[in-house]
């Protein structure tokens, strides 16, 4: 079975400085998804940015960006210009291309941008 | 973007009561929809797989007999807890891809997560 990991549970940036978010998945497949989703206190979970498996170029999204290892299996996000709204929690997931039951969810991180 | 929905936002109840929570897709249609449960500070835990016209999935100890799922139409799936007690108490999250049309190339990858539902049983 697939897993995600996430090794820290807690992150902090100062407002308008980068960071960078871990994650390292598990799995036997060659094609596949990977998620970033934010969770703010209203509990919404909210799309941040995607990558599919068979591309290479990292996928970006305004101030987000992701450094996708596929051979070391390593999906980190990278934010920039930090800002207040950033603070949530944040999941990396793993979905299967075949299996369409098969969504992962890491740990969590949850950032901190402090003013 | 996609929006679900889900009914109530909150609830709570009595034990040994029922519950049913609904999740719909407001402007599209899912043949699949997905049932989470979120504990305080956890990540998010899939229990079952709803499929409309058929048996719902569910993961490895999650009880079938005690969470219930219907999925009586292309927008809409039902989470029942029966016979809820307070280790229920937990947020409950749904989450649904957009059927693929049969004439579109990958299978889309997007999932739309509805606003969870917070079940607090006394």
């Amino acid at each position: 079975a697939q897993t995600v990991t996430q090794s820290q549970p807690e992150m902090s940036v100062q407002e308008a400085e980068t960071v960078t978010l871990s994650c390292t998945y598990d799995t036997s497949e060659s094609d596949y998804y990977l998620f970033w989703y934010k969770q703010p206190p209203s509990r919404q979970m909210i799309l941040v940015i995607r990558q599919e498996a068979y591309k290479q170029q990292n996928a970006t999204e305004n101030r987000f960006s992701v450094n996708f290892q596929k051979a070391a299996k390593s999906f980190s996000l990278k934010i920039s210009d930090s800002q207040l709204g950033d603070a949530a929690m944040y999941f990396c997931a793993y979905r299967s291309y075949n299996n369409n039951n098969d969504m992962r969810f890491g740990a969590g991180t949850r950032l901190t941008v402090k003013p | 973007g996609a929006v679900v929905s889900q009914h109530p936002s909150r609830v709570i109840c009595k034990s040994g009561t029922s519950v049913k929570i609904e999740c719909r897709s407001l402007d599209f249609q899912a043949t699949t929809m997905f049932w989470y449960r979120q504990f305080p500070k956890q990540s998010l835990m899939l229990m079952a797989t709803s499929n409309e016209g058929s048996k719902a999935t569910y993961e490895q100890g999650v009880e079938k007999d005690k969470f219930l799922i219907n999925h009586a139409s292309l927008t809409l799936s039902t989470l029942t807890v029966t016979s809820a007690h307070p280790e229920d108490s937990s947020f409950y999250i749904c989450s649904a891809p957009p059927r693929t049309p049969r004439t579109s190339g990958r299978r889309t990858d997007t999932q739309y997560f509805g606003p969870g539902t917070r079940l607090t049983v006394l």
